[in-house]
């Protein structure tokens, strides 16, 4: 079964505005990992936050994590064009594999 | 050259055909994984293989069954393949580091069993 959950599935906006995506999971996390997908392309990593860390910044990238509610968001400023993909998180619960969810996709248009 | 290679890049067969999928990396990673990508199902773990002595089954096994040649080689196969494997296949790396376990995926391969 799946750890992470995104919500929302789908996001549309326009460029300059900010993405916001969220992430829900079940059990406790070692790590959690966003990852990106271009279109039918292998998923690129973004960004790792550990357990103990709240909040991380990566370039127009922001990613907090809660670990008391069990939820992560990844925060996407200035979008441009090129943002447009379908982004995934990934928890890892033990050291051994990640548990990815079913993804957002995110079309921002000019 | 692309760190995570994957052969073939595309494939389509028919049910009842043993296929296989291989994989290669240049990154000297030990862990490799092999996940498949449905439309609406994210990705889910088929197998993966901390070093070439060690073997795990994943979420979604049945049906597959992959062998690690070599550090850098992991391979899937499709033992009789049935028209609910056509799927896009992602083979995927990651070093051996306490907590810093993030994952460099290859290109993929996109099988159709008819």
């Amino acid at each position: 079964s799946q750890q992470g959950e995104e919500d929302p599935q789908a996001l549309s906006i326009q460029e300059g505005e900010n993405a916001t995506m969220n992430c829900s999971y079940k059990t406790s996390i070692n790590n959690l990992q966003w990852y990106r997908q271009n279109s039918g392309r292998g998923l690129v990593h973004l960004i790792l936050i550990r357990s103990n860390e709240r909040e991380k910044h990566s370039g127009r990238l922001r990613v907090t994590l809660d670990t008391s509610k069990k939820s992560s968001s990844l925060l996407i400023t200035a979008s441009r064009a090129a943002d447009t993909a379908s982004y995934f998180c990934a928890t890892d619960q033990a050291g051994t594999a990640l548990i990815f969810g079913k993804g957002t996709t995110l079309s921002v248009s000019s | 050259d692309a760190d995570v290679t994957q052969t073939p890049r595309n494939r389509i067969t028919k049910t009842g055909k043993r296929i296989m999928l291989e994989c290669s990396q240049t990154k000297g990673h030990d862990r490799m994984y092999w996940y498949r990508q449905d439309p609406g199902l994210g990705l889910r773990l088929i197998y993966y293989s901390f070093d070439v002595k060690d073997i795990n089954k994943g979420e979604i096994s049945d049906g597959y069954s992959v062998s690690r040649q070599a550090q850098a080689k992991f391979s899937l196969s499709l033992e009789s393949a049935i028209p609910n494997q056509t799927a896009l296949y992602f083979c995927a790396t990651s070093a051996r580091r306490e907590g810093m376990n993030e994952q460099f995926f290859g290109p993929g391969t996109r099988l159709t069993v008819l």
